[in-house]
């Protein structure tokens, strides 16, 4: 199906661990954002990229590792997860178009590290 | 983030208008947004208006931008209870960054 995905949707995982959350999308769009979600703060941009091989930090990136082989995928990696780092991990697709980004966003993953 | 606020609650009654508030910081912002997300959901672009304008209308949905204030609001007119959600301002500053704000809980009574 046409459209951008996340997996998994649900993760519970301990602190100290890597996980992986992973996006993709069918739209071949430039570029792709991974947010995370939290009470309070709304959302907050961790990574972006503009294309493949090419990734940039955003707000709140500490803790968080991206690569971006393929212009569809956009794995995002927690290398030793800690408890800071439960919260709902969007991610999301665009376009930059007239000088806008119409960004198109997944179902989200919600992560608990215990 | 970084100061993007909201107020975090709105209720109005069924067939009223709602005016959801958004102050933003930077006033280089090129565009600004307004997102909706249902629970369980992703955020979805409802709208969006480039700094150069005062106004914009689409159907329901009037966008009004005060750039000296950095003041955004978003006014849905003829509110139903499928306008229940949380709704997001944010901004685009330069290069590819956005700020969201906390996002404002709109409750329609019916």
């Amino acid at each position: 199906d046409a459209g951008i995905t996340q997996s998994p949707r649900y993760k519970i995982t301990e602190t100290g661990r890597q996980v992986t959350l992973m996006c993709h999308q069918t739209w071949s769009h430039s570029y792709m954002f991974w947010y995370r979600q939290d009470l309070g703060h709304g959302l907050r941009l961790i990574y972006y990229s503009a294309a493949a091989d090419i990734t940039d930090k955003g707000e709140v990136p500490d803790g968080y590792v991206v690569s971006r082989s393929k212009t569809e995928n956009f794995p995002l990696t927690l290398e030793s997860a800690t408890r800071s780092q439960t919260s709902v991990y969007f991610c999301a697709s665009s376009e930059f178009h007239r000088g806008q980004h119409e960004q198109y966003f997944g179902p989200g993953t919600r992560l608990t590290v215990t | 983030g970084e100061d993007v606020e909201q107020s975090l609650f709105l209720s109005v009654r069924e067939g009223d208008s709602s005016v959801i508030n958004c102050t933003y910081t930077d006033s280089s912002s090129t565009y600004l947004y307004w997102y909706k997300q249902e629970p369980g959901a992703g955020l979805q672009l409802l709208t969006y208006i480039f700094s150069n304008m005062d106004m914009k209308q689409d159907q329901r949905l009037t966008v009004l931008l005060n750039k000296k204030d950095k003041h955004l609001s978003l006014r849905i007119a003829d509110t139903q209870t499928g306008d229940s959600a949380i709704y997001f301002c944010a901004e685009s500053r330069t290069g590819n960054q956005f700020y969201f704000g906390t996002g404002t809980s709109l409750t329609v009574i019916p």
